[in-house]
C-alpha cells in the first residue's frame, strides 16, 4: 500500500492563480481531511469528508473548495490563490468514518507559497 | 470550543535525558488523546494513543496517560536519543463526531549529542 499520497511537493503560485491539491489514499478509508501548517499554530482543518458525495467545512475553510467523487480522492481547490494562504498542507485518511481511537494516517504535505 | 494546550518550544536535551512534554486539554466530554511526531520533512506519524481514562499509551518507549481529573496528557521518555528529534504533537478527537483531529500547537525537541 502506498498509504496517503499527496502532489506536488512543493508549488509557488502568483497571487489570483487558481491550482489543485492532490490526496489520495489505497486504504479504502471512508474519512478524509485536509489541513494546513503554519509556525506556531499547530494544524487547522479545512475541509472533510465523512465518504463519497459529502463534504463539510472545517476551522478554516475559506478560500477553499474541495470534493469526493471516489473514495480515493479527495482534491483541494484553491480559486484565487492569497499570500496568506501560504503554508503547508497535509491530507489525512482514516477508517471507520469514525471511531474512539481511529488513527489518521497523513500524507507527506505540500508546501505551497503564494507570492 | 475544544483546544490542546502543550508546552513552547524548542526543547534542547542532550542524549540520555530525561523528557516531559506537557499537555493540557479543553474539552466538553471525554475524547481520546493521541500523540503525532512530525520529523523533519516527512508528515505527522501517529506515535501513541489513549481512550479513556487512566489509559497508557505507549510506543518506542515513549508514554502518556489519559488524566481526566487534570486534564492532562504528557509525553515522556526515560532516555532520549538523537533519532528523537522531531516536532511533537498533542491532539484529542471525538470519535462520535465527524469533525478532525484538534491540535496543539506542536513542540519542537531538539536532542544533542
Amino acid at each position: 500500500n502506498a498509504g496517503v499520497t499527496q502532489t506536488p511537493k512543493f508549488q509557488v503560485l502568483k497571487t489570483g492563480q487558481s491550482m489543485t491539491l492532490q490526496c489520495a489514499q489505497d486504504m479504502n478509508h471512508e474519512y478524509m481531511s485536509w489541513y494546513r501548517q503554519d509556525p506556531g499554530m499547530g494544524l487547522r482543518l479545512i475541509h472533510y469528508s465523512v465518504g463519497a458525495g459529502i463534504t463539510d467545512q472545517g476551522e478554516v475553510p475559506n478560500g477553499y473548495n474541495v470534493s469526493r467523487s471516489t473514495t480515493e480522492d479527495f482534491p483541494l481547490r484553491l480559486l484565487s490563490a492569497a499570500p496568506s494562504q501560504t503554508s503547508v498542507y497535509f491530507c489525512a485518511s482514516s477508517r471507520p468514518r469514525t471511531g474512539v481511537g481511529t488513527e489518521q494516517f497523513f500524507g507527506p504535505g505540500t508546501r505551497l507559497t503564494v507570492l | 470550543g475544544d483546544s490542546v494546550t502543550q508546552m513552547e518550544g524548542p526543547v534542547t536535551l542532550s542524549e540520555e535525558a530525561f523528557l516531559t512534554i506537557n499537555c493540557t486539554y479543553t474539552a466538553t466530554g471525554y475524547p481520546s488523546l493521541f500523540w503525532y511526531v512530525q520529523y523533519p520533512g516527512e508528515g505527522l506519524q501517529l506515535l501513541l494513543k489513549a481512550t479513556k481514562a487512566d489509559d497508557k499509551g505507549s510506543n518506542k518507549g515513549f508514554e502518556a496517560t489519559y488524566r481526566k481529573e487534570t486534564t492532562s496528557f504528557h509525553l515522556e521518555k526515560g532516555s532520549v536519543q538523537v533519532s528523537d528529534s522531531a516536532v511533537y504533537f498533542c491532539a484529542l478527537f471525538f470519535g462520535g463526531g465527524a469533525d478532525g483531529l484538534t491540535f496543539g500547537k506542536g513542540t519542537h525537541l531538539i536532542i544533542q549529542p
